[in-house]
């Protein structure tokens, strides 16, 4: 089955770091680039970040940039993100995403079931 | 960044209608759009990418039309599980941006 596993979300005080994890399994984790997502509650989804297959291209939303850092370990088919300088307003559900590519179009085919990640004091 | 505005953001009908949500661009996209279902409490689901081309394992009642800025998320005949929110997303450049949702509910 294929399937993405968040964890490491939780609660942390402004200012604070978390470290989020994505553990892959079902498919061939390094030939597809990976990208988190997260929405605040009660709030849209707003892409953070993005890292391709071989970790080449790296991209994040201005929001996050910075702070944030993705990285993956392919042998360990598995996606990270360091998050410092933690704000409130990235108190949200983090969800990452394989990015799935058909003739030049991409979409965020398999989800994970997401971690939440609370900022305060 | 490309701004993705849905219309409308909330919209009541019945079991067995047909509905249509509109996602609007804010520059041409050409056919890089995507459709997402969402379920309170999951994650979100590819219902349709490149504008039209439906998901492996989606239901044909759901279509999708439009290219360059106007896009459409059509039902053909609402299950009640199709109660939902639903989101379009473009893939036309980065930042990926996502419409505010739709939020679909039972009259």
């Amino acid at each position: 089955e294929v399937q993405l596993v968040e964890s490491g979300g939780g609660l942390v005080k402004p200012g604070g770091s978390l470290r989020l994890s994505c553990a892959a399994s079902g498919f061939t984790f390094s030939t597809y680039s990976m990208n988190w997502v997260r929405q605040a509650p009660g709030k849209g989804l707003e892409w953070v970040s993005s890292i391709s297959s071989s970790s080449t291209y790296i991209y994040y939303a201005d929001s996050v940039k910075g702070r944030f850092t993705i990285s993956r370990d392919n042998a360990k088919n598995s996606l990270y993100l360091q998050m410092n300088s933690l704000r409130a307003e990235d108190t949200a559900v983090y969800y990452c995403a394989r990015l799935s590519v058909t003739t030049s179009h991409d979409a965020f085919d398999i989800w994970g079931q997401g971690t939440m990640v609370t900022v305060s004091s | 960044d490309i701004q993705m505005t849905q219309s409308p953001s909330s919209l009541s009908a019945s079991v067995g209608d047909r509905v249509t949500i509109t996602c609007r661009a804010s520059q041409s996209i050409s056919s890089y759009l995507n459709w997402y279902q969402q379920k309170p409490g999951k994650a979100p689901k590819l219902l349709i990418y490149a504008a039209s081309s439906l998901q492996s394992g989606v239901p044909s009642r759901f279509s999708g039309s439009g290219s360059g800025t106007d896009f459409t998320l059509t039902i053909s005949s609402l299950q009640p599980e199709d109660f939902t929110t639903y989101y379009c997303q473009q893939s036309y450049s980065t930042p990926r941006t996502f419409g505010q949702g739709t939020k679909l509910e039972i009259k």
